[in-house]
């Protein structure tokens, strides 16, 4: 089946630095989406990627839609204590009966120390 | 509007028991999912409902575990009977368009002792 492999899974940064974490796999995705949990809680969509190449941004957050179809990154410009979390990314092929199916990373979890 | 709501948020159990979680996707959302996420790992599809019907139930252990969604709306998941490694996390999560935008409930935590 399909795997994602998130790096780096885990992350430890003072408050304001930049971070970067990616995802790639073994199969192509025609959606990317990233998603944050906070301990206790259901992930929280943070960024959605419909299209190879495809460049967005949300706040401080930005994430990129890889051309090949088999990666992506997000990207956290001058992290702040409340970016402290797990970052998943979830891939999907939207169509037939794959719809709406995600396949999840194992995560990356992010401490931001003040 | 309000969220994916699930029910009870935690639940302790011994092995061999049974036991059964709820979900209410939020209002008008056709497509329902239950995950199982494991302490340490991003989560696992289980089964996706469209409304009523079952779209995809292939990583289900169906020898124990079984999920409906009466009257396509609110649905649930049980367990029945519980190993040790179904300790985890399991989530409902609900989506109304084409886009694969998936909104989660926070989760049933469920410990099998």
């Amino acid at each position: 089946g399909q795997q994602l492999n998130q790096s780096p899974q885990s992350m430890f940064i003072q408050e304001g630095e930049d971070v970067s974490m990616n995802c790639t796999s073994s199969s192509i995705f025609n959606t990317w989406l990233w998603y944050k949990q906070d301990p206790g809680e259901g992930p929280v969509l943070l960024i959605a990627l419909y299209k190879a190449g495809e460049l967005t941004s949300n706040g401080r957050l930005t994430a990129q839609f890889g051309i090949t179809r088999k990666d992506s990154f997000l990207n956290i410009s001058a992290s702040i204590p409340s970016d402290v979390g797990i970052y998943f990314c979830a891939g999907a092929n939207a169509g037939g009966t794959s719809y709406g199916k995600l396949t999840f990373g194992q995560g990356t979890i992010l401490t931001v120390h003040p | 509007e309000a969220g994916v709501a699930q029910s009870p948020r935690y639940k302790i159990i011994e092995k061999r028991q049974s036991v059964a979680f709820w979900c209410n996707p939020i209002s008008g959302h056709a497509t329902l999912y239950w995950y199982q996420q494991i302490l340490g790992q991003g989560p696992k599809l289980l089964i996706q409902f469209q409304n009523n019907g079952v779209v995809d139930d292939s990583q289900l252990p169906k020898d124990r575990f079984s999920a409906e969604r009466l009257k396509g709306v609110d649905s649930t998941l049980k367990i029945q009977p519980a190993k040790l490694e179904d300790s985890a996390v399991y989530l409902c999560a609900s989506s109304m368009d084409t886009l694969n935008i998936q909104y989660f409930g926070a989760g049933t935590r469920l410990s099998v002792l």
